[in-house]
């Protein structure tokens, strides 16, 4: 099956500078990759996605990238604030088709600081 | 408004009681997903289900049962809980196209 490796574990960085998560993913075959972000004591939501048509999409302040080739992709938050403190995970699946559900990588502890 | 809900939010309860954790969705989704998640810590999954009366286990072996009666609602059972499955368990559903998907609250249970 799927194995996502997701790095770093934790990340602190400066208010304002930015931050990036990498990811890379063992099956060729997934086409599509979200980002969640999950804050302290609440639910992950999604923050940002792309499919394996696509090279780079941005969203504000957010861009993920995927390189399929190396079978990576990454987060980068820039202009970070303290309430982008939070926990990251990366995804991977293969969309339509079955019901397995996506493969997460273990997370990325983000700390902003003041 | 659409959403998926899980009942209790937190939990404590004593070794080898029974327990239910109730998951349901008003989103019109198919597919359902359990996630157990130490805090902070990586999402597994533990089970799914394709729709009514399907399901699979996940990739994370579990003691824990599902059903699939209903397709808003995804009950997750414990017939006897322990200690080590003192942990915060996630609902999940995704569309027919198996895009985003859309958590609960979560479950926070521990077993004493």
């Amino acid at each position: 099956g799927e194995n996502v490796e997701q790095h770093p574990s934790t990340l602190s960085v400066q208010e304002g500078d930015s931050a990036v998560i990498k990811c890379t993913y063992s099956d060729s075959a997934s086409n599509y990759f979200p980002w969640y972000k999950q804050e302290l004591g609440k639910r992950p939501q999604l923050i940002i996605d792309i499919r394996s048509n696509v090279g780079e999409k941005k969203d504000q302040r957010i861009a993920v990238t995927l390189n399929k080739t190396a079978k990576h992709f990454s987060l980068h938050i820039t202009e970070t604030q303290p309430e982008d403190s939070a926990v990251y995970f990366c995804a991977a699946r293969i969309s339509g088709g079955g019901a397995d559900g996506l493969t997460f990588g273990k997370g990325t502890h983000l700390i902003i600081q003041p | 408004e659409a959403d998926i809900y899980q009942t209790p939010r937190y939990l404590v309860i004593g070794t080898g009681k029974k327990i239910t954790l109730e998951c349901s969705q008003t989103m019109g989704h198919d597919k359902m997903y359990w996630y157990q998640q130490d805090p902070g810590m990586e999402l597994h999954l533990i089970h799914y289900s394709y729709g009514v009366n399907s399901t699979e286990k996940g990739d994370l072996s579990s003691e824990s049962t599902v059903s699939r009666i209903r397709t808003e609602h995804f009950p997750l059972t414990l017939e006897s809980a322990r200690p080590s499955h003192t942990s915060q368990y996630l609902c999940a559903s995704t569309d027919h196209m198996n895009t985003e998907a859309f958590f609960g609250q979560g479950t926070r249970l521990t077993v004493v």
